[in-house]
């Protein structure tokens, strides 16, 4: 079973920061958080992963609260392009379990 | 296209048939992954390999689904005797295992089933 918590859908507004929230209160020492997004028709596409840093790359930044209880994904400034449902997961490496994520819509 | 490939992207089938897909990983990476996906669920995760080792076999799989990846490079997923519940998109990734995590598993489009 998927180990995280997302909310079913948000918005944003095209231009603005969407941020992405997810629980993950039984997660181990050992376990990194991952964000996947599958835009329609698609696979899933890697964004970012931490372990407990924050982390940021040319896709979003991922920000992990200090106990590692939860995270935030960043996407600085939303395209339209980026409406897509975004999967919060937390694993091992050995397989990763998706969860329902979050579908988010970027407004125009 | 360098990317995972997968074959067919769409299969009709009538129910009590056999059928089979193949998925064909990024050339470098060692790490082959089944999932399965049905309408607003996340992707279900069913068997994976490295090289040619099938390493974990979802519970939840039914003993009419067999992967194989003979050589370590592509795999195929073999569904027997289909059943209308099998309807779903199913997805192959590759990864290169790096450390502790594998970091970024990278998707095919995915094969198209729908049980008739």
């Amino acid at each position: 079973d998927a180990k995280t918590t997302q909310p079913t859908s948000m918005d944003c507004a095209e231009g603005r920061a969407a941020n992405l929230p997810c629980n993950h209160s039984t997660i181990s020492g050992n376990e990194y958080v991952y964000w996947y997004r599958q835009i329609h028709s698609q696979g899933p596409q890697y964004i970012i992963h931490g372990l407990k840093n924050n982390e940021t790359n040319e896709m979003a930044s991922l920000i992990i609260t200090e106990d590692r209880k939860s995270s935030t994904l960043i996407l600085p400034h939303a395209t339209l392009r980026d409406t897509a449902v975004y999967y919060c997961i937390v694993g091992e490496g050995d397989k990763i379990i998706f969860g329902k994520g979050t579908r988010l819509h970027i407004l125009p | 296209d360098t990317g995972v490939s997968q074959n067919p992207r769409h299969k009709i089938t009538k129910r009590g048939q056999n059928v089979t897909f193949r998925c064909d990983p990024i050339s470098e990476h060692n790490r082959l992954y089944w999932y399965r996906q049905t309408l607003g669920q996340g992707p279900e995760f069913l068997t994976y390999f490295q090289n040619e080792a099938q390493l974990e076999k979802s519970r939840l799989l039914s003993d009419r689904f067999s992967a194989e990846r003979p050589k370590g490079s592509f795999s195929t997923l073999e569904i027997q005797r289909t059943e209308q519940g099998d309807s779903a998109m199913y997805l192959c990734a590759s990864s290169e295992p790096s450390g502790w995590s594998n970091e970024k598993l990278f998707f095919g489009s995915g094969t198209q089933l729908s049980v008739l």
